[in-house]
């Protein structure tokens, strides 16, 4: 079990840039299996996968942010982060990082992937 | 994108019910690759159930699951009153990775 947190502005002016970054502690953001993933969570509502990424370079997005999402990582920092470009109210919510282990060989149809650990969210607001 | 929907959207369960049962369902096949969550007020997610039937480690034996190809179950057995909260499923398939709209237990 990883511990991360996540750290970065609760408020954000719209068509601004919405930048966190998740410091992760008690393992390392390199391990062979473990993607790093952004999801998000709109007040009141569910929950929303926005990408991930692995240390090899791989990423990956949710086409309902229209490109306006990248993520990255920082291996000596062991840290990740997660930049969202144009945002306005509707990308106020709460933020969290969460390690996604694919590790779990499931059958012959691959790996499952899970979201095993999270940090404590951070809630950003989009307002003037 | 693969659509997921859950039934009940809520419940209320008393402690001396034996069984609660949450449904989701997948817009297709996703083998087992779904997973559950239980999120309380305030709190992040956390990891219950993951390839459709295994049993997070530290995860109490009441809660099991079951389900393959678009038909999931969770089932609460003998519910405690910690086990108030929102559960999530969410599926593995394929990316973009997505959850069911969440069932709220009151226990």
């Amino acid at each position: 079990q990883v511990q991360l947190q996540e750290s970065g502005p609760g408020l954000v002016k719209p068509s601004q840039t919405l930048s966190l970054t998740c410091t992760v502690s008690g393992g390392s953001i390199s391990s062979d299996g473990y993607y790093w993933s952004w999801i998000r969570q709109h007040p009141g509502k569910g929950l929303e996968w926005i990408g991930y990424i692995y240390y090899r370079g791989n990423v990956d997005y949710n086409s309902s942010l229209k490109s306006r999402a990248s993520i990255s990582l920082d291996t000596s920092k062991n840290q990740f982060s997660l930049k969202l470009t144009s945002v306005t109210a509707a990308d106020t919510a709460m933020y969290y990082c969460a390690r996604t282990d694919t590790t779990y060989y499931y059958d012959r149809s691959g790996f499952s992937s899970f979201f095993d650990d999270w940090g404590q969210g951070t809630l950003v607001t989009v307002s003037s | 994108d693969i659509q997921m929907t859950q039934s009940p959207s809520s419940l209320s369960a008393s402690v001396g019910d034996r069984i609660v049962t949450i449904t989701c369902r997948a817009s297709r096949d996703i083998s087992g690759f779904l997973n559950w969550y239980q999120q309380k007020r305030g709190k992040a997610p956390q990891l219950l159930i993951f390839a459709s039937s295994r049993l997070r480690s530290g995860v109490p034996s009441r809660f099991s699951a079951s389900g393959s190809g678009t038909d999931f179950t969770l089932t609460i057995s003998s519910p405690q009153p910690e086990d108030f909260g929102t559960y999530y499923c969410q599926q593995s398939y394929s990316t973009p990775y997505t959850f069911g709209p969440g069932t709220i237990v009151d226990v």
